[in-house]
C-alpha cells in the first residue's frame, strides 16, 4: 500500500562522507521531487523530475546530484556531506498537470556530524 | 520576496472546539493552494487544496477558504481531536506543471484534552 517510500529513515555520518538517499512511487505518477526541510520546519524545493528530465534545479550545491533511473524512482546522490547538509529530506511525486497535489514521503533524517 | 506565510506559528484549543489556522499568500498570480498535515517524525500530509476559481472547499471535518481579494487562504477544522495536534502547512503551486509547491512556515496545532 506504500505510495512514496523512501530508504533509509535515518542516517547519521561523517563530514566528507557520500551518502544516497532512495525513493520510489507506486502511484504511477511521471514527475518526482526533492524536498529540504531544516530544523525550523521550512519545506523548501531542491529538485523536480518529469519523467526522467530535470525541470527543476533550485539553488542547490552541486554537490547534490539527483538521479531518475525510471519515472518511478528518483534518488538522491550527496557528496562531501556538511555540518549544514543535516536535515530532514522528503521525496515527493505528482502527476505532470497543472494544479495536482503532491503525495510525500516520510522522509530521510540526515544527521552529519 | 514573495512568499506564503502564516499569521501564528502555534494553537492551542481544547478537544471538540473549532480550530482555524490561517495564512497570508503574496502572489495574485498563485492558482492552486494545499493544505498538509505533519506529525511528528512523519511526512507531510494532504489534507484538502482549492483552485482559485474557488472560495470554499469542504471535506469531512475541514474546510478551506480563499479570500482573492485579501491573499487569505484558512483551513477550518470541525470538533478538533487530539489526533489532530500536528504542524500544519499552507502551500501554493503557481503556473506550469511540475512546479514546486511553496510552502508557508507552519502552524503548531495542539488539542489537549
Amino acid at each position: 500500500d506504500t505510495a512514496v517510500s523512501q530508504t533509509p529513515k535515518y542516517l547519521v555520518t561523517q563530514m566528507g562522507n557520500d551518502k544516497s538517499i532512495k525513493c520510489e512511487q507506486n502511484l504511477g505518477h511521471d514527475t518526482m521531487y526533492w524536498y529540504k526541510q531544516d530544523s525550523k520546519k521550512f519545506l523548501k524545493i531542491m529538485f523536480s523530475y518529469n519523467n526522467k528530465e530535470l525541470i527543476i534545479n533550485e539553488t542547490v550545491p552541486n554537490r547534490f546530484s539527483p538521479k531518475s533511473p525510471d519515472k518511478a524512482h528518483l534518488n538522491l546522490h550527496i557528496n562531501s556531506l556538511e555540518l549544514g547538509d543535516s536535515a530532514v529530506y522528503f521525496c515527493a511525486s505528482s502527476k505532470y498537470r497543472q494544479g495536482e497535489t503532491q503525495y510525500f514521503g516520510p522522509g530521510t533524517r540526515l544527521l552529519v556530524l | 520576496g514573495e512568499s506564503v506565510g502564516l499569521h501564528l506559528p502555534t494553537l492551542s484549543v481544547q478537544e471538540g472546539d473549532n480550530s482555524i489556522i490561517n495564512c497570508a499568500y503574496s502572489n495574485s498570480a498563485s492558482d492552486y493552494f494545499i493544505w498538509y498535515k505533519q506529525e511528528s517524525g512523519k511526512g507531510p500530509q494532504f489534507i484538502i487544496d482549492i483552485r482559485s476559481n474557488m472560495d470554499k472547499r469542504q471535506g469531512q471535518r475541514v474546510t478551506v477558504l480563499l479570500n482573492k481579494t485579501v491573499k487569505h487562504l484558512s483551513l477550518q477544522i470541525a470538533a478538533t481531536q487530539p489526533g489532530d495536534s500536528a504542524v500544519y502547512f499552507c502551500a501554493e503551486n503557481r503556473g506550469q506543471a511540475g512546479t514546486a509547491l511553496i510552502f508557508g512556515k507552519g502552524t503548531t496545532l495542539s488539542v489537549s484534552s
